[in-house]
C-alpha cells in the first residue's frame, strides 16, 4: 500500500491566486515528519517546508503553508499568491523509521503545478 | 559552501558496463543517502550511510554498492549495468536525527542502452 498519496497528477493555477496540493499519508508511528519538496524542470530537489507530528500549529514558510490534519492523515501544501516561478513538480514525503533506529524519506509520486500568466 | 555535489551530470552506459557515481558534501553531515527517481515517480532509497565506515541498504539496493571512507564522500557503484537502472540518481545528506531536511545534490541522469 502506498504510504504517501498525491492524488493530483497535475494542477493549474492563475498567477497571484492560491493553490492547494493534496497529500495523504499512512503510518502507525506516533512520531513522524512530513516534508514538501519542489523539483523545477532543471531537476534539483528544493526543500520547502516541514511539519512534525507533534507540532500543534501548522507550519509556514513565506508563501508556503502546510495544512496539517492529523486525524485525517493529510498534509496539504498551500501556496499563496502563485508566481510563474512556482511552476514545478511538488513532492510530499514522510520521514519514517528505517533500519531500526535510522530514518528515511518516503516520497509520493508528485504533482505537476503549472502557473498560468 | 558548495553543498552536495554530484558527478557526472549525465552518462550513457552499455549493458554490462560498470561505473561509479560520485557524491561529495562539505557541510560535515553525518548522514548521506542515495536515491533513484524513475520517470513519473518519487524518489526511492538505494543505500544510506550514518557515518564514515557505516553503510546500509535502502529499499532498492540490488545492483548497487556503496562505500564511505570519509565523512565527505559517498560514491555509488553500479556493477553490470542493466536497462532497469536507467534513472536519475540523487545524493542527499543531513545531520541525521529526526527533524532535519535532507539537502540534495543536482542529480545524475543515467541511461543504460
Amino acid at each position: 500500500a502506498q504510504k504517501i498519496t498525491q492524488t493530483q497528477p497535475g494542477m493549474f493555477v492563475q498567477e497571484k491566486e492560491a493553490v492547494t496540493l493534496d497529500c495523504t499519508y499512512d503510518t502507525s508511528d506516533q512520531s513522524y515528519g512530513l516534508f514538501w519538496y519542489k523539483q523545477p524542470s532543471s531537476g534539483e530537489m528544493i526543500f520547502l517546508i516541514y511539519q512534525g507530528s507533534y507540532d500543534e500549529q501548522n507550519a509556514t514558510e513565506g508563501r508556503y503553508s502546510l495544512n496539517f490534519q492529523k486525524a485525517r492523515k493529510s498534509a496539504n501544501l498551500v501556496i499563496s499568491a502563485s508566481q510563474l516561478g512556482d511552476s514545478a513538480m511538488y513532492f510530499c514525503a514522510m520521514r519514517e523509521v528505517w533500519g531500526g533506529s535510522n530514518y528515511k524519506l518516503t516520497f509520493g509520486k508528485g504533482t505537476l503545478l503549472t502557473v498560468n500568466p | 559552501n558548495a553543498g552536495v555535489t554530484q558527478t557526472p551530470k549525465f552518462r550513457i552506459l552499455k549493458i554490462g558496463q560498470s561505473m561509479t557515481l560520485q557524491c561529495a558534501q562539505d557541510m560535515n553531515h553525518n548522514y548521506m543517502y542515495w536515491y533513484r527517481q524513475d520517470p513519473g515517480m518519487g524518489l526511492k532509497l538505494i543505500y544510506y550511510s550514518v557515518g564514515a565506515g557505516i553503510t546500509d541498504k535502502g529499499e532498492v539496493p540490488n545492483g548497487y554498492n556503496v562505500s564511505r571512507s570519509t565523512t565527505e564522500d559517498f560514491p555509488l557503484r553500479l556493477e553490470l549495468a542493466a536497462p532497469s537502472q536507467t534513472s536519475v540518481y540523487f545524493c542527499a545528506s543531513n545531520w541525521g536525527g529526526s527533524y532535519n531536511e535532507q539537502f540534495f545534490g543536482p542529480g545524475t541522469r543515467l541511461t543504460v542502452l
